[in-house]
């Protein structure tokens, strides 16, 4: 069976670092794309960032870009973000997503919380 | 980036109804529309790809169709386990973006 575990999620002050990471198991993880989704209460669910199979090739939601970076080790079946330069806006659940043909989400975790307060 | 709109944000049903769910894209997306049930405090799930290809495993009651801007999600006959938020989402263009969701409550 499928499964993903989001963890890495913290309590941090703005300006912080923090690296969450996912954790893949029932499935082939070095050949799927994957994404990472977020989800705040006052905007919703947003896409934030995107990386390819080969682990050379990353996208980013403007909202992200340049703070944050995607990675992923496939000999370990792990997938991180590496989130930077934190802002309260930050603030929300993030899941990690198989990519299924290409920004379809395919969730199989619980997320992990990331809260930016002072 | 490409807005999506659903409506109706909320709505009330009862068991055996007939739901309708709608979404429009502020430009168009072709088929490349995705559906979501989620429940309080789990992850969401995806039903519905590329507007009506039912995802594994997912009761044939949903059922998804539309093209260009305009989609529908449609619940069949509404089973408990189905009330929940459901959100559509475009994969036309990146930034891939979401509708804000809408609550079916009993």
């Amino acid at each position: 069976e499928v499964h993903l575990v989001e963890s890495g999620g913290d309590f941090i002050q703005p300006g912080g670092s923090l690296r969450l990471s996912c954790a893949a198991s029932g499935f082939t993880f070095s050949s799927f794309n994957m994404n990472w989704v977020r989800q705040s209460p006052g905007k919703g669910l947003e896409w934030i960032s995107y990386i390819s199979t080969s682990t050379s090739t990353g996208y980013y939601a403007d909202s992200v870009k340049g703070r944050f970076t995607i990675s992923r080790d496939n000999a370990k079946n792990l997938l991180y973000l590496q989130i930077n330069s934190l802002r309260a806006e930050d603030t929300a659940v993030y899941y990690c997503a198989r990519d299924h043909l290409g920004g379809v989400f395919d969730f199989r975790g619980q997320g992990t919380l990331v809260t930016v307060s002072s | 980036d490409i807005r999506m709109t659903q409506s109706p944000s909320s709505l009330s049903a009862s068991l055996g109804d007939r739901v309708t769910v709608t979404c429009r894209a502020s430009q168009s997306i072709s088929s490349s529309l995705n559906w979501y049930q989620q429940k309080p405090g789990k992850a969401p799930k995806l039903l519905i790809f590329a507007s009506s290809a039912l995802h594994s495993g997912v009761p044939s009651r949903f059922s998804g169709s539309g093209s260009g801007t305009d989609f529908t999600l449609t619940i069949s006959s509404l089973q408990l386990e189905d009330f929940a938020t459901y959100y559509c989402q475009q994969s036309y263009n990146t930034p891939w973006t979401f509708g804000q969701g809408t609550k079916v409550e009993i």
